[in-house]
């Protein structure tokens, strides 16, 4: 596609439940990142992808947080069991090489949240 | 680990005038250092990026932003502002080598444009 689509765009669910957000990044993109935004900050930094592996997990908040990418395409963010302070708008990013800034990246529009 | 450091979180500008938005980065090596863009209800732009090259970056819509290792700052301007600035801007550092798309974002600074 033209750009990088997330879905659904707005997404409200009880606490408990568990919610799979979606990524399609760009045509032929090999890398693509997760992040987080709370109301009123900045993005924090989830997961990467490189193809279908992902190596770094390392800003994934909790063992509830979990991602998978299949056919270097689309991605899921899973987070099982939510909780109010889950609540954010998550962002999904890629880029078409993972190892050079000048290539960029590029956003979606994001999945906002709420948790109630 | 990284971490960026964007001074104020709301800024009021008139119309015509400077704008300036500070940035500051902690790191013991040069980074890569971003300015994004985020107008209400869409996705974030990128403004401009420094990876190592000329220390003075321009970037769209007439930003620019130098890079300064001494102070460790890379801070946003523009000499004249538009109603159409108004918006979230936030600053974004990574790491040179193979994680540089892990970027850590300031909180940031919120512009707004008055007549």
């Amino acid at each position: 596609g033209a750009g990088v689509s997330q879905s659904p765009s707005n997404k409200v669910t009880e606490k408990g439940k568990d919610v799979e957000l979606r990524c399609d990044p760009i045509s032929g993109h090999t890398a693509l990142y997760w992040y987080r935004q709370r109301l009123g900050q900045g993005l924090e930094f989830l997961i990467y992808f490189q193809g279908n592996s992902a190596p770094d997990k390392s800003g994934l908040p909790s063992d509830r947080f979990s991602a998978e990418r299949t056919g270097e395409s689309v991605s899921t963010l899973t987070i099982q069991r939510t909780q109010q302070e889950d609540s954010a708008v998550y962002l999904c990013a890629s880029s078409l090489v993972a190892t050079n800034p000048n290539y960029g990246y590029t956003f979606g529009s994001g999945t906002r949240l709420t948790v109630v | 680990a990284q971490s960026v450091t964007q001074l104020g979180s709301h800024v009021s500008v008139s119309e015509g005038a400077l704008v300036l938005l500070r940035c500051n980065y902690s790191s013991s090596v040069p980074p890569y250092l971003f300015w994004y863009v985020q107008y209400p209800n869409q996705g974030l732009q990128l403004l401009l990026k420094y990876t190592s090259a000329a220390t003075l970056v321009k970037g769209i819509n007439g930003f620019e932003a130098e890079f300064k290792k001494s102070e460790t700052s890379f801070h946003l301007t523009k000499p004249s502002a538009h109603m159409s600035d108004a918006a979230e801007y936030f600053c974004a550092v990574s790491d040179q080598g193979d994680s540089w798309g892990k970027l850590q974002f300031g909180a940031g600074t919120q512009v707004v444009v008055t007549p």
